[in-house]
Order: structure tokens, then C-alpha cells, then sequence
């Protein structure tokens, strides 16, 4: 089992539909958990991150994590066209340093 | 916000050839740097942990002959593919985490090189 694992998707929503991205881990030891987006042949950008459990807002986007289950989920609210791209989880223990391990990224288009 | 500069962006190379690929922080410095290869539709995989001025931390599988890691000052790793076949062909990404300190948020990734070996 590898451990962080993601659907590829690709996942196609129409514009202004609510968008649920998901990954599941293995490793007890994750206390960070970020999301990602990137685009086509560019470096990941941060678009949340959440320590430990817990629930994160920042404008259309919530970030959930569920740590009983080893389970978490991007939302995105009223999806844009400007939101397609691909969306990668990514988790790290809690000691600085500490190398991030990704999700295989799910590619999300939003048409409009 | 910072900036981690990576370059080249894309490079085409022959069979036996080395390429050097530089990641630079240009406005904080970086103790620790990551190198990462990304295959198509794959997720990034970490291929070392490049930590200034020693020896770098290589990944189960990465072989260290074949990429090699050096971090000489605070600002500046570079990763060389040695002798590249095209099975390198890959896309590969650095990051860098701001020595002050901070969260995940301060851990910042370039832009990518895509290399290409014919």
C-alpha cells in the first residue's frame, strides 16, 4: 500500500458546482496535510494546509482532515474555469525539515 | 512572496551526456533543499534531501553516482544527471524551506525542468 493514495481522476465539473477532492494515507505519523495546485509543467503552489485534525476555511476552499480514518478532502465552492488544474495532497510528520510525500494529484477540468 | 528560481526550465539532451539543473532561493536562504521527479500523471517522488554544506540524503533506489546533489551555500543546490539515458526523461522540481523558520507555508517549490534525453 503506498502511502498516500489519490484518485488521478480526471474529475470534470461544470462551472459552479461544488468540488470534493479526496486522499487516504497509511502513515499515523503525518501531522501536516496540504493541498496543492498545479499546473501543466509547473511547480506545485500551496493552497491550504491544516495541522493535526480539524476543518480549515480560506474563501471558496475548506480543507478537512479526519485523522481516525486517515482521510482528507479539499472542497471547492462555486467551481471557476480558472480552478481547472491538477490538485495534489501532500503530508509530512511534524518535525521541521521533514520531506513532503505527495498524492498522485487529481486532474480537476471546470467548464464553463 | 519568496521565490525558488529553477533552471533550465526544459532541456533536450543526447544519451551519455550530463545535464545540471540549479535551484536557487532568491530571497531567503535555505538549509534545506528537496529534489523531487515527477513522471506524467505521477505524483512528485523525493529523491533527496539536499542539506547545505554535507553530504545529501538519497531516497530507497535513487542512485547517488547518477544525480548528483550539491548544496554549497545557502541560496544555491544543483543536481546532476550523469551519463543521462532516456529513461531520466522526466520532470524534475526542487524546493527550499526558509532557514528562519516557520510552518509548511514556508517551504516553496520552483517551477520544474522538464528534461528530455533522445
Amino acid at each position: 500500500q503506498k502511502e498516500v493514495e489519490q484518485d488521478p481522476g480526471p474529475l470534470s465539473v461544470p462551472e459552479g458546482a461544488i468540488v470534493s477532492l479526496n486522499c487516504t494515507y497509511s502513515n499515523s505519523a503525518f501531522q501536516y496535510f496540504m493541498w496543492y495546485r498545479q499546473y501543466s509543467r509547473k511547480g506545485p503552489e500551496l493552497l491550504m494546509y491544516t495541522y493535526s485534525s480539524g476543518n480549515k476555511e480560506d474563501g471558496r476552499f475548506t480543507a478537512q482532515v479526519d485523522k481516525s480514518s486517515k482521510y482528507i478532502s479539499l472542497f471547492i465552492r462555486d467551481s471557476q474555469p480558472s480552478d481547472s488544474a491538477t490538485y495534489l495532497c501532500a503530508m509530512s510528520g511534524a518535525q521541521a525539515g521533514t520531506a513532503l510525500i505527495f498524492g498522485k494529484g487529481t486532474t480537476l477540468s471546470v467548464s464553463s | 512572496g519568496a521565490v525558488v528560481s529553477q533552471h533550465p526550465s526544459r532541456v533536450i539532451c543526447k544519451s551519455g551526456t550530463s545535464v545540471k539543473i540549479e535551484c536557487r532561493s532568491l530571497d531567503f536562504q535555505a538549509t534545506t533543499m528537496f529534489w523531487y521527479r515527477q513522471f506524467p500523471k505521477q505524483s512528485l517522488m523525493l529523491m533527496a534531501t539536499s542539506n547545505e554544506g554535507s553530504k545529501a540524503t538519497y531516497e530507497q533506489g535513487v542512485e547517488k553516482d547518477k544525480f548528483l546533489i550539491n548544496h554549497a551555500s545557502l541560496t544555491l543546490s544543483t543536481l546532476t544527471v550523469t551519463s543521462a539515458h532516456p529513461e531520466d526523461s522526466s520532470f524534475y522540481i526542487c524546493s527550499a524551506r526558509d532557514s528562519a523558520g516557520g510552518g509548511i507555508e514556508k517551504l516553496f517549490f520552483g517551477s520544474g525542468t522538464q528534461l528530455s534525453v533522445l
